[in-house]
């Protein structure tokens, strides 16, 4: 079975200073990688996914996410942050095998951007 | 609507009644999951239709959960004599066709308070 580990709960952070949320996964098999956002009383919605190919991904509202499979983890980065990329972010995984995609979610990381 | 709706946005019961929560997924989309989201817990997984089908129900806490798809389409877990601790949001996310590597689309969630 997949796990994803989230080490930081919560991360502040001044505007326009670079952030890092960390995540890292445990699995025997390969894996897709997720980051969600989950914006204050909304619903999820993807920021950015690792298929395969390159290792660097980017996506959207300036972020990008690196998979390193030797360390086996997928930090979500972004060089200057806005008040508007508070949040709570979330990994996620999911297996290549098993036909559907059955999704493992980290506990969440709530980034706070200090005016 | 373009995206994944869920009815009632809140829904305060008393302990011991039985709550129904709906979700409505992006037209086309064949694949639906349900997911519980509690405080530090993260988000949890609880069941996945693929059409009117639930090839996977276990994450589904207790018998006092079920879930059922029509249609193909709208989806309604059913909680029944409600206890405190089922008080969390419950979020839907929908996908097509439900490979492992496909976005999943959520909705804004239910939350549910049990008094």
């Amino acid at each position: 079975a997949q796990s994803v580990t989230q080490l930081d709960s919560q991360v502040p952070v001044f505007e326009e200073a670079p952030v890092e949320l960390r995540c890292n996964y445990s699995s025997s098999v390969s894996v897709y990688l997720f980051w969600y956002v989950q914006y204050p009383n909304q619903g999820l919605q993807l920021l950015l996914k690792y298929l395969s190919g390159s290792t660097l991904v980017k996506g959207i509202n300036g972020f990008e996410a690196e998979f390193n499979k030797s360390q086996t983890s997928f930090h979500l980065r972004k060089p200057s942050v806005h008040i508007s990329d508070t949040a709570e972010y979330f990994c996620a995984v999911t297996l290549h095998s098993g036909g559907y995609q059955k999704v493992t979610f980290g506990i969440g990381t709530k980034l706070q951007v200090i005016p | 609507g373009a995206g994944v709706s869920q009815s009632p946005s809140n829904k305060v019961t008393e302990k011991g009644k039985d709550v129904e929560l709906r979700c409505d997924p992006i037209s086309g989309h064949t694949a639906l999951y349900w997911y519980r989201q509690s405080l530090g817990q993260g988000l949890e997984f609880l069941i996945y239709f693929q059409g009117n089908s639930a090839p996977d129900k276990s994450g589904l806490p207790s018998d006092r959960f079920s879930a059922e798809r029509t249609g193909g389409s709208v989806s309604t877990l059913t909680i029944q004599r409600t206890q405190q601790e089922d008080s969390a949001v419950y979020l839907c996310a929908s996908s097509f066709p439900g490979l492992a590597l496909d976005t999943q689309y959520f909705g804004p969630g239910t939350r549910l308070t049990v008094l």
